[in-house]
């Protein structure tokens, strides 16, 4: 079964503290996978699309990897700023216009 | 104005009324999306329009009707809705159809079914 799925649920750090989020998922033919960060009561904000293993993209404190298995988000010194609900989104060859969604990872970042 | 605008912002509903969503895409793009987010579960696509025309119905119960009278806008119809139903609705837009590129989301309308 084609999915896509987030961890941890959640993940509480300490400013400056660097960490990663995971986005794993099964499918056949990946076409891109997209990185969104959302805020509360707004809509998902894109940062990043990755098409082909081994590529890498950065932005600020954020740089995002990809396997051919999964993705990762780095977030390098966070600030408070920085908290949001990261989601992640995977389009594959038979996808029929849709996106598979992940759950979403839950970032505190306390100061 | 730039983005993708959507109105309401927040809609309480009974669940004998009828109501309509708005949307408005200010980047020229070609495909809009509305998409259900219900708390901790993945967002949910519900209608894809290319170039004004439906290319997707997931599913979707038929107390939802959408409409795309130009490439610009959007409208999500609504009416004898359930309390289930109560959800934060976004609308988005991409140049192309998913796959390829990136899609740009509005802000949402928060809506509650009493």
């Amino acid at each position: 079964e084609d999915q896509v799925t987030q961890s941890p649920e959640a993940l509480r750090l300490q400013e400056g503290e660097s960490s990663s989020l995971n986005c794993s998922y099964t499918v056949s033919g990946l076409r891109g996978l997209f990185w969104y960060r959302q805020d509360p009561g707004k809509g998902p904000e894109f940062l990043f699309t990755l098409y082909s293993a081994g590529e890498e993209k950065e932005k600020e404190r954020l740089k995002a990897t990809l396997t051919k298995k999964e993705s990762f988000l780095h977030i390098t010194a966070p600030k408070p700023e920085d908290s949001a609900t990261y989601l992640c989104a995977v389009s594959y060859m038979d996808s029929n216009y849709q996106l598979i969604w992940g759950a979403g990872t839950k970032l505190i970042i306390k100061p | 104005e730039t983005g993708v605008t959507q109105t309401p912002r927040h809609l309480v509903m009974g669940m004998t009324n009828k109501k309509s969503l708005k949307c408005e895409q200010h980047l020229g793009h070609n495909a809009m999306y509305w998409y259900k987010q219900s708390a901790k579960k993945p967002l949910e696509l519900m209608f894809v329009y290319s170039l004004e025309e439906r290319v997707e119905n997931n599913s979707v119960p038929s107390r939802f009707s959408p409409e795309c009278p130009n490439s610009s806008h959007l409208f999500l119809h609504l009416h004898t809705l359930q309390p289930e139903d109560s959800a934060l609705y976004l609308c988005a837009s991409s140049q192309d159809t998913p796959g390829g590129t990136e899609a740009f989301f509005g802000q949402g309308t928060r809506l509650t079914v009493v």
